[in-house]
């Protein structure tokens, strides 16, 4: 059972436009959703993080939205650029078990 | 301020050898999480540990594949007698104690022979 869906699996986008790439959820009780940002060869590197009092968090170009109702969250890169080019993930964790449970990946092309 | 390390970056292993991959977390991190990577797949976590202890290892093969993170010294993920699909990269992470935030290391790329 996946639990955390990710969406598209691969995207290209032009530089200077927006990336969104979306994350569905099934168990209620995850209260912790990261975004990571990987580059081939490398580990994955913690962008941006949300919990779900909020239904929005914004750092630099990077936005997370999230929708409680809905159990999905996204994220936007606003003025994508060549170096944005990589693999980003979504997961979530709940307290109490901070064991991350990730999406399977979203492989992004910005086109110079 | 040193990320979390990982030793070594690249391990070749014959089939029926042991591999031992090695993680020491981030300056106050006390908690550590191995996660597996399989080509073309997201991360899938294996086991989390803190200090001479394992909290939840239910994401670990119950057989060959075993954890530690001693009082002194690294975290080690010990997988024995290795098959052809134990081949991917595993990444360790480390947390601070009450912190959701987890930080990753950059990988130890496992190939069996």
């Amino acid at each position: 059972q996946q639990q955390v869906k990710q969406s598209p699996q691969s995207l290209i986008v032009q530089k200077g436009g927006i990336s969104i790439i979306n994350c569905a959820y099934e168990n209620t009780a995850f209260d912790y959703f990261p975004w990571y940002q990987q580059f081939p060869g490398k580990g994955p590197a913690l962008l941006i993080a949300i919990r779900p009092d909020v239904s929005e968090k914004k750092e630099g170009r990077f936005t997370i939205s999230f929708n409680k109702s809905a159990k999905q969250f996204s994220l936007h890169i606003m003025d994508s650029q060549p170096g944005d080019s990589a693999t980003y993930f979504c997961a979530a964790s709940r307290s109490g078990y901070s064991t991350l449970t990730f999406g399977k990946g979203t492989m992004l092309l910005v086109s110079p | 301020n040193a990320g979390v390390m990982q030793n070594p970056r690249h391990l070749v292993r014959r089939r029926g050898q042991e591999a031992r991959l090695r993680c020491s977390p981030m300056k106050g991190h006390s908690h550590v999480y191995w996660y597996r990577q399989l080509p073309e797949e997201g991360l899938k976590f294996m086991v989390y540990l803190q200090k001479e202890n394992i909290i939840d290892e239910s994401g670990m093969p119950k057989e060959r594949f075993s954890a530690e993170f001693p009082k002194e010294g690294p975290s080690i993920l010990r997988i024995q007698q290795v098959v052809r699909g134990d081949s991917a990269a595993y990444f360790c992470a480390s947390s601070r104690q009450g912190e959701y935030e987890q930080y990753f290391g950059p990988g130890t790329r496992l190939t069996v022979t």
